[in-house]
C-alpha cells in the first residue's frame, strides 16, 4: 500500500537553527512527493515538489528537500529558522491513476525566540 | 491568477441537516478534488472530478456526494449530518489529469451541533 509517515508530530527549534522535518514514504511505483505548509485557519500552501527530476528540490521560503530512494525518504530542511516558519507541515504522496494525494499526519513546527 | 476559492468559509449546522459547500478552481484548471481534515484522522481524500465526471472516490459513506459543472466549479453535499462530520473541508485544483501538484483553497470550517 502507498503511504506516508512523518516522524515527529511536534518539532521545536530555536530561531536561526536548522529545521529538519522527516518524511518517509512507501510506494510500489516511482513516487511523486510534495511538501505543504498550513498556517492557522488557512488551507495548504505548496512548498515544493519532487517529480523524478533533480533529487534535491528547492522550494519557497528557503526550504528544500532531498529525495533518497534507498532510504524511501523525502526530508524537508531549512538552514535557518524564522519565527514566521511556525506552522504545520504535511508531506504528501501523489497516487498515479487514483489522482489523489495521500498525506502524512503532519508535523507542527514551533520556533523559539 | 486568482487562487482556489471556497464558500462559505464557516458554517454551523445541526445534526440531521444537509449542507452544500462550493469551490471555484484556479482559472484553466479542470480537476477538482475534495479533502476532509480532522484532528483525529488528518487529511483524507473524498473525491476527485475532472470534466464533470467523478474519477475517484475515497472511503466515505454515500452521504457525501459531489458534482462538477461545465465551468469546472464544484460543489460537495453532505446529507443527514452527524457530529463526526465536523471538519475543515478543503478543495484543491490542478490543471489536468497528470501527477501535477494540487493547489488548495482556504477551506470551509463545518461545525455540526
Amino acid at each position: 500500500a502507498q503511504s506516508v509517515t512523518q516522524l515527529g508530530s511536534h518539532v521545536s527549534v530555536s530561531e536561526g537553527a536548522l529545521v529538519l522535518l522527516r518524511c518517509n514514504y512507501s510506494s510500489s511505483v516511482p513516487p511523486y512527493l510534495f511538501w505543504y505548509v498550513q498556517y492557522p485557519n488557512q488551507g495548504l500552501q505548496l512548498l515544493l515538489k519532487y517529480t523524478s527530476a533533480a533529487t534535491l528540490v528547492k522550494g519557497i521560503n528557503g526550504f528544500e528537500a532531498e529525495f533518497k530512494k534507498s532510504e524511501t525518504s523525502f526530508h524537508l530542511t531549512k538552514p535557518s529558522a524564522h519565527m514566521s516558519d511556525a506552522a504545520e507541515y504535511f508531506c504528501a504522496l501523489g497516487i498515479q491513476g487514483a489522482q489523489k494525494l495521500v498525506f502524512g499526519q503532519g508535523t507542527r513546527l514551533t520556533i523559539n525566540p | 491568477k486568482a487562487g482556489v476559492t471556497q464558500t462559505p468559509r464557516y458554517l454551523i449546522k445541526t445534526r440531521g441537516q444537509q449542507v452544500t459547500l462550493s469551490c471555484s478552481p484556479i482559472s484553466g484548471h479542470r480537476s477538482v478534488s475534495w479533502y476532509q481534515q480532522t484532528p483525529g484522522q488528518g487529511l483524507q481524500f473524498l473525491f476527485e472530478y475532472f470534466s464533470e465526471t467523478q474519477r475517484n472516490k475515497g472511503n466515505f459513506p454515500g452521504r457525501f456526494s459531489g458534482r462538477q459543472f461545465s465551468n469546472s466549479r464544484s460543489e460537495m453535499n453532505v446529507s443527514t449530518l452527524e457530529l463526526g462530520d465536523s471538519a475543515l473541508y478543503l478543495c484543491a485544483s490542478r490543471p489536468g489529469q497528470g501527477p501535477y501538484e494540487q493547489y488548495f483553497g482556504p477551506g470551509t470550517r463545518l461545525t455540526v451541533t
